[in-house]
């Protein structure tokens, strides 16, 4: 089973600045099975980037993802107001198990 | 558009079970498989598991694979998870999420929550 771990927990951080988070797998998986979501308080999770890297419908490009084997990456380039969120990778296995990351909260410094 | 309705927030007694429904609307409901994902409070999504809605194969993950039933009715285009022997550590809010196809789910259902709790 892939353990996904985020880092950091909390990110503090003023509109207009870069974010740089982090999802680390624990063994090499395929970038195509690698997706982040964005989820606000309230509401259910909405996916912002899958295959590693390719935007969802309707997602700003201020969000983007990289990343492969085991380190993979979300930046959000100039955090907007409505950016503040928790952020959650999540990995899509062979069986069609899901499998999530702890999380990441984005919020205003 | 495309759209996952949730039932209401239900409150159950420890032992009891619990059945959860989605319907689904603006798309081929038989076209795409269905996931459950529950988050208990301030912890992380946690996959529960999924049905092949053209066919109704499912697949558990093992942590749930002995209480919990997911299954569909195409001519209601709803999907249900039923939980059961529900204890405290199940409170949780319960999602229904499409699966695309492209290895990632859209949208999710407004969540349900469930309270266990004597």
């Amino acid at each position: 089973e892939v353990v996904l771990t985020q880092s950091p927990g909390t990110l503090s951080l003023s509109p207009g600045e870069r974010a740089t988070l982090s999802c680390r797998a624990s063994q090499s998986i395929s970038s195509t099975y690698l997706a982040w979501y964005q989820q606000k308080p309230g509401q259910p999770p909405r996916v912002l980037i899958y295959d590693a890297s390719s935007r969802a419908t309707g997602i700003p490009d201020r969000f983007s993802g990289s990343g492969s084997r085991t380190d993979f990456t979300l930046t959000i380039s100039r955090l907007e107001p409505e950016d503040f969120a928790v952020y959650y990778c999540e990995h899509y296995g062979s069986a069609r198990e899901l499998t999530f990351g702890g999380g990441t909260k984005v919020e205003i410094k | 558009q495309v759209q996952l309705v949730q039932s209401g927030a239900e409150v159950k007694k420890p032992g009891a079970s619990v059945k959860v429904s989605c319907k689904a609307s603006g798309y081929t409901f038989t076209s795409f498989a269905m996931h459950w994902v529950r988050q208990a409070p301030g912890q992380r999504l946690e996959w529960m598991g999924w049905i092949n809605v053209g066919i109704g194969d499912t697949k558990y993950s093992q942590k749930f694979q002995d209480r919990i039933t997911i299954t569909r009715d195409t001519s209601a285009t709803t999907a249900y998870m039923e939980l059961s022997s529900l204890r405290s550590e199940d409170t949780a809010v319960y999602y229904c999420t499409r699966d695309v196809g492209d290895y990632y789910q859209n949208p999710w259902g407004q969540g349900t929550l469930v309270t266990v709790s004597s």
